[in-house]
């Protein structure tokens, strides 16, 4: 089975700065997606970035940018000129590509971002 | 699009009672996803159906969970006893094939 790590419980960032939020999986699929959820304190599940394992183009999203390393299995999370909005804990997620596309979402247990005014 | 629609939002109710958890997934999605959040655990899938057909039902703690998908536009999660350790958030999420996931904005439930 899939596994999701996020080593980093919490994080603090003040605001304008950039921050960088890890993210481990263990799968021996070669063809998947990985997704970074943010919940605000609305509890709002909220997608902020896709990658599909085949591209080899880190995806980016606005201030929202990753880097994929397929072979180290990690994908972490940058955020730049980070806001104050961007408070939230951030969750890494995986899916397979065995059943089209549209399996279960794995989740990390997720990293909480402060950010100071 | 009004997104995914659950009902109730907080739900507070006592050990041994019945509850039952309402979801409305967006039109024209296929696949249905009920998700629990606790502390302990995060995020975890309980079960998912794909055209009202339920495909992985392995997340479901026990027998006192059940799920069921009678239409394309409903879906509900019935906890029968209720417990405290069932207190958390439950998440419904829809998506078309291969699309991308839409959360609904969760029932609180706790179980006194």
């Amino acid at each position: 089975a899939q596994t999701v790590t996020q080593s980093q419980p919490e994080m603090s960032v003040q605001e304008a700065e950039t921050v960088t939020l890890s993210c481990t999986y263990d799968t021996s699929e070669s063809d998947y997606y990985l997704f970074w959820y943010k919940q605000p304190p609305s509890r709002q599940m909220i997608l902020v970035i896709r990658q599909e394992a085949y591209k080899q183009q880190n995806a980016t999203e606005n201030r929202f940018s990753v880097n994929f390393q397929k072979a180290a299995k990690s994908f972490s999370l940058k955020i730049s000129d980070s806001q104050l909005g961007d408070a939230a804990i951030y969750f890494c997620a995986y899916r397979s590509l065995l059943g089209g596309g549209s399996e279960k979402l794995v989740f990390g247990k997720g990293t909480k971002l402060t950010v100071n005014p | 699009d009004a997104g995914v629609i659950q009902s109730p939002r907080h739900e507070v109710t006592e050990m041994g009672q019945e509850v039952t958890l309402r979801c409305k997934p967006i039109s024209g999605h296929d696949y249905l996803f009920w998700y629990r959040q606790t502390m302990m655990r995060g995020l975890e899938l309980l079960i998912y159906f794909n055209n009202n057909v339920p495909i992985d039902d392995s997340g479901m703690p026990e027998d006192r969970f059940s799920a069921k998908m009678p239409n394309a536009s409903f879906s509900t999660l019935k906890i029968q006893p209720s417990e405290p350790r069932d207190s958390a958030v439950y998440f419904c999420a829809s998506s078309r094939t291969s699309g991308r996931d839409f959360f609904g904005p969760g029932t609180r439930l706790t179980v006194l």
